[in-house]
């Protein structure tokens, strides 16, 4: 099946770590995302892994992730208050009846809320 | 500057009117599509398009048409028939839907409400 859950709020302090999960079902996920969407605006995409690695890391973001569990997660070093906003973490799965088109599963989102 | 435009930012419907919100990019993207956002839910796909004109229906399409008669430009519509209207709407583009390519870039989405 198709489905991607996440957490819906983490509250953490200014200068904590912020840690973000997601698990997803589909075992044919090729890539992974992770989108962020600051109030009343559009989604920005932050960073993305590919399915055959286990880390990668961006600055203050580190993407982990457990393929064997199908479990997903983005951790913000040194959170700040501008990054409160809501994170989605998608997936892209082969759409039906097609060997080469993606399709993008989103997360219900994580809301982010940063503490001076 | 390349992007995507959406407009209006917020727009009103009346009971039994057809409402048209407008998604303008320059991003030369073949790829369009059309999401709706309820508070606490993810991105729902209502239609998207690879080329164009020609679209597809995505996973909520009932209520809303749309048309992609440039590549720039990919209209949606929402009709009488969708009975539950208000929500967020989102646009995006992408350079194509291949496998890996699914690298999304949205607009700062349309506010709709029902009067």
């Amino acid at each position: 099946g198709e489905d991607v859950e996440q957490s819906l709020f983490l509250s953490v302090r200014e200068g904590d770590s912020s840690v973000i999960n997601c698990t997803y079902t589909d075992s044919s996920s090729t890539y992974l995302y992770w989108y962020k969407q600051e109030p009343g605006a559009g989604l920005q995409l932050l960073t993305y892994i590919f399915s055959n690695m286990d880390m990668k890391q961006d600055q203050r973001l580190t993407v982990l992730l457990n393929k064997k569990d199908k479990h997903l997660s983005l951790r913000i070093a040194d959170t700040q208050t501008g990054d409160s906003a809501i994170y989605f973490c998608a997936e892209s799965i082969r759409h039906s009846g097609s060997s080469n088109t993606g399709k993008l599963i989103f997360g219900q989102g994580t809301t982010l809320q940063v503490k001076p | 500057d390349g992007g995507i435009t959406q407009s209006p930012k917020y727009l009103f419907r009346k009971e039994g009117q057809n409402v048209t919100l407008s998604c303008e990019q320059n991003l030369n993207h073949d790829a369009m599509y059309w999401y709706r956002q309820d508070p606490g839910q993810g991105l729902r796909l209502i239609y998207y398009s690879q080329i164009v004109n020609d679209f597809q229906k995505g996973d909520i399409a009932e209520g809303y048409s749309v048309s992609r008669e440039k590549k720039e430009s990919f209209p949606l519509t929402v009709t009488s028939a969708q009975k539950n209207p208000t929500a967020f709407y989102l646009c995006a583009s992408s350079i194509g839907r291949q496998l890996g390519n699914e690298k999304l870039f949205f607009g700062s989405g349309t506010q709709l409400s029902v009067l």
